[in-house]
């Protein structure tokens, strides 16, 4: 079956510091990848995607992620972390055969940034 | 371009009664999607339209739960009969319908409480 792990259900890292969060997929051939952020009370807010290319994609709000296809992972990752960054982040794939273009959701990972 | 919107942003209700929420995708956007979101989770996907045609909807979506979009705008997700387990927020997205690599953009969501 098609699965998004996020495998931390919380992060913690002090401002300043580099962020990872993580995803792994188990989806058959090669996926499309997206990243969304959602704040509180708020919806979904599309951080950046992995079609095809360079490994590393860079987004909105300094996130970038790397595509890792031996490791079936698409980690989102932050040089300097924000206060702002506090939120909900979940990660999503879609089976590029799929004509219904469906999203499959992790299960998503609370970060948190600490002053 | 103002984006995704829903109306209401929250809905109380007693169990047993109806409910209808509306969304109002990104104009030239023809496709339309229906989550639900319960806390603490990903979304989990209930139904889709490309223009008006409504093709594929979730195992999750009851006999209770009624979607359209009658002229291939806006969108409307009937809930009859109430009941507490249906207590989620209802988030809808738009996307483009040029390549299963386009991001979908979503609304702020319809939370509903049921009594």
């Amino acid at each position: 079956a098609q699965s998004v792990a996020q495998p931390e259900d919380q992060v913690n890292v002090a401002e300043g510091n580099p962020l990872t969060v993580k995803c792994t997929y188990s989806v058959s051939g090669n996926p499309y990848l997206f990243w969304y952020v959602q704040y509180p009370n708020r919806g979904l807010q599309f951080l950046l995607k992995y079609i095809t290319g360079d490994n590393l994609v860079k987004g909105s709000y300094g996130f970038e992620a790397e595509f890792n296809k031996s490791q079936t992972s698409f980690h989102l990752k932050k040089p300097s972390a924000l206060v702002s960054d506090s939120a909900l982040y979940f990660c999503a794939v879609r089976d590029r055969r799929d004509s219904n273009y469906q999203l499959i959701w992790g299960a998503g990972t609370k970060l948190i940034i600490k002053p | 371009d103002t984006g995704v919107s829903q109306d209401p942003r929250h809905k109380i209700t007693k169990r047993g009664q109806n409910v209808t929420f509306r969304c109002d995708p990104i104009s030239e956007h023809n496709r339309l999607y229906w989550y639900r979101q319960t806390l603490g989770q990903g979304p989990e996907f209930l139904t889709y339209f490309q223009n008006e045609a409504q093709l594929e909807k979730s195992r999750l979506l009851s006999d209770r739960f009624s979607a359209e979009r009658p002229k291939g705008s806006f969108s409307t997700l009937e809930i009859q009969r109430t009941e507490q387990g249906d207590s989620a927020m209802y988030l809808c997205a738009s996307s483009f319908d040029r390549g299963s690599h386009n991001e979908q953009f979503f609304g702020p969501g319809t939370r509903l409480t049921v009594l």
